[in-house]
């Protein structure tokens, strides 16, 4: 696609409910991030995918999250027995590469959860 | 650890010139980049420095210095548009992106 793409953009789910949100990065990209940002602060990092092998989770905050790009392209990132914690916004991100360090990455509109 | 310092809040007058710092500690150096985000929206990339000097790129520019760990973003001729916050990001050894926490500029007319 055009851009980076995320869905749900809202999402109200209640305390104890698992959630999939959803990332289509752009066409041709092979590296795929996740973030998560709080208001007033810069993307936290949570994981990364080079095609489809997840190359690093070493910020996914504890195995209630998880993140899988099965065919290289879509990715989902989820989120088990939702915790009040888990509310914020999360960003995904891609760029072409991560070889070449001049690669730029390019964000979604990023997806708001809340948790009731 | 790893850090990335940026002032939390600036402010300056349209028309003017503001130069908004950042400093890092990271293991290794693969580039700085430089974002902005308006509020409620993504980042979006503004500059990109790899080498020591100045990158400009019309009102635009960013300078990087290695030795020192010390980058700055220079905006000149500040229109009402440019506020935002401006995001300094440093790519480590692993080409993980080390974000700092923003710097949020605020212009007055």
């Amino acid at each position: 696609g055009a851009g980076v793409s995320q869905s749900p953009r809202y999402k109200v789910t209640k305390r104890g409910q698992d959630v999939a949100l959803r990332c289509d990065p752009i066409s041709g990209h092979v590296s795929l991030y996740w973030y998560r940002q709080a208001l007033g602060q810069g993307p936290e990092f949570l994981t990364y995918f080079n095609y489809e092998a997840q190359q690093d989770k070493s910020g996914l905050p504890n195995d209630r999250f998880s993140a899988e790009r099965p065919e290289g392209s879509i990715s989902t990132l989820t989120i088990q027995r939702t915790e009040q914690r888990d509310s914020a916004m999360y960003r995904c991100a891609s760029s072409l590469a991560t070889a070449d360090s001049g690669n730029t990455i390019y964000f979604g509109e990023g997806s708001w959860l809340t948790v009731v | 650890g790893q850090n990335i310092d940026q002032p939390t809040e600036m402010t300056a007058t349209e028309g003017a010139i503001v130069q908004i710092n950042c400093t890092y500690q990271t293991s290794g150096f693969n580039g700085l980049f430089w974002y902005q985000q308006h509020a409620g929206e993504a980042p979006t990339f503004l500059s990109y420095n790899v080498l020591d000097g100045l990158e400009e790129k019309g009102r635009f520019s960013s300078f990087l210095s290695r030795s020192k760990g010390y980058s700055y973003l220079l905006l000149k001729e500040l229109q009402m548009k440019d506020s935002a916050s401006y995001l300094c990001a440093v790519r480590d050894s692993n080409y993980q992106l080390i974000w700092g926490a923003g710097t949020k500029l605020i212009i007055k007319p």
